[in-house]
C-alpha cells in the first residue's frame, strides 16, 4: 500500500510556465516534506509544513490537513527546475514514508 | 554552510559481507537518520536516532542492521551479512532538534551500495 500518492509521475513544461506537483496521503501526519532530489541522486529538503503555506522565491507549498493534500508550485519554471520532487510525510506514528517522485523536465 | 557527508561514496561488496556506511550529521543536530533508496524506487525510511538510541525504526530495519554514534561525531549505518537486495542508495539526514519528523531535514549525498 502507498501512504503517499503524487501526481504526475512525469512532467515536461516549458520555461515560464507554471507548475504543479499534488501529493495526497492517507496516514496521520505531523508535518509533510518537499524535497528535490537532483540527477546525481542528491536530496535537497524544500519545505517542511503542517498548515496554510509556505513560499520561497518561486516554489510555493499548500497543504490541506482536512484533505489529506499537499500541492507544490513553481512560478516561472526555469531548466534549472528539473529534478525529481518527493512529497515525504512524518506520521503521527514517527514513521516516515515518501511518494514515488514526480520528475520535472523544464524545456528551454 | 554546513552539510552532512557520508562516505564511502560507493561501496561494492560481496553477499554475505559487512559493510558499515558511515556519516558525520552537521555539528549541532540532535537527530540522525538513515534511509535507503533502491534503484528506481522510492525513498524508503530506516531509522531515526536520538540521544544515542533508536527513536524508530520501520519494517526494513530488522537484526541485520544496526547503527550507531560511536564517539559523538560519526553516525554509522551497519549491515551485518549483505544481500543481493541491500544494494541501494543509503542517504543519512540530520535534524536540528526538537520532535521527530517537525524538523527541516539535511541529506548527506549519499553511499551507493552494490552487492555482488
Amino acid at each position: 500500500k502507498n501512504e503517499v500518492e503524487q501526481s504526475p509521475q512525469n512532467l515536461t513544461a516549458q520555461e515560464g510556465e507554471f507548475i504543479t506537483i499534488n501529493c495526497s496521503y492517507s496516514v496521520g501526519i505531523s508535518a509533510l516534506h518537499w524535497l528535490q532530489q537532483h540527477p546525481g541522486g542528491g536530496i535537497v529538503s524544500l519545505f517542511m509544513l503542517s498548515s496554510g503555506k509556505k513560499k520561497h522565491g518561486r516554489l510555493i507549498a499548500t497543504i490541506n490537513i482536512q484533505e489529506k493534500h499537499s500541492s507544490l508550485h513553481i512560478t516561472a519554471s526555469h531548466p534549472r527546475d528539473s529534478a525529481v520532487y518527493i512529497c515525504a510525510v512524518s506520521s503521527t506514528g514517527n514513521q516516515f514514508y515518501f511518494g514515488t517522485g514526480t520528475s520535472l523536465t523544464v524545456i528551454p | 554552510e554546513p552539510e552532512v557527508t557520508q562516505t564511502p561514496s560507493h561501496q561494492v561488496t560481496q553477499m554475505g559481507q559487512e559493510v558499515i556506511l558511515r556519516c558525520v550529521p552537521i555539528s549541532n543536530h540532535l537527530y540522525f537518520y538513515w534511509y535507503r533508496q533502491i534503484l528506481g524506487q522510492k525513498v524508503e525510511f530506516l531509522v531515526s536516532f536520538y540521544n544515542n538510541e533508536i527513536s524508530e525504526k520501520s519494517e526494513i530495519f530488522d537484526d541485520q542492521f544496526s547503527v550507531e554514534r560511536p564517539d559523538g561525531s560519526n553516525f554509522t549505518l551497519k549491515i551485518r551479512s549483505t544481500k543481493l537486495e541491500d544494494s541501494a542508495m543509503y542517504f543519512c539526514a540530520s535534524s536540528e532538534g526538537g520532535l521527530a519528523g517537525w524538523e527541516t531535514q539535511y541529506f548527506g549525498p549519499g553511499t551507493r551500495l552494490l552487492v555482488l
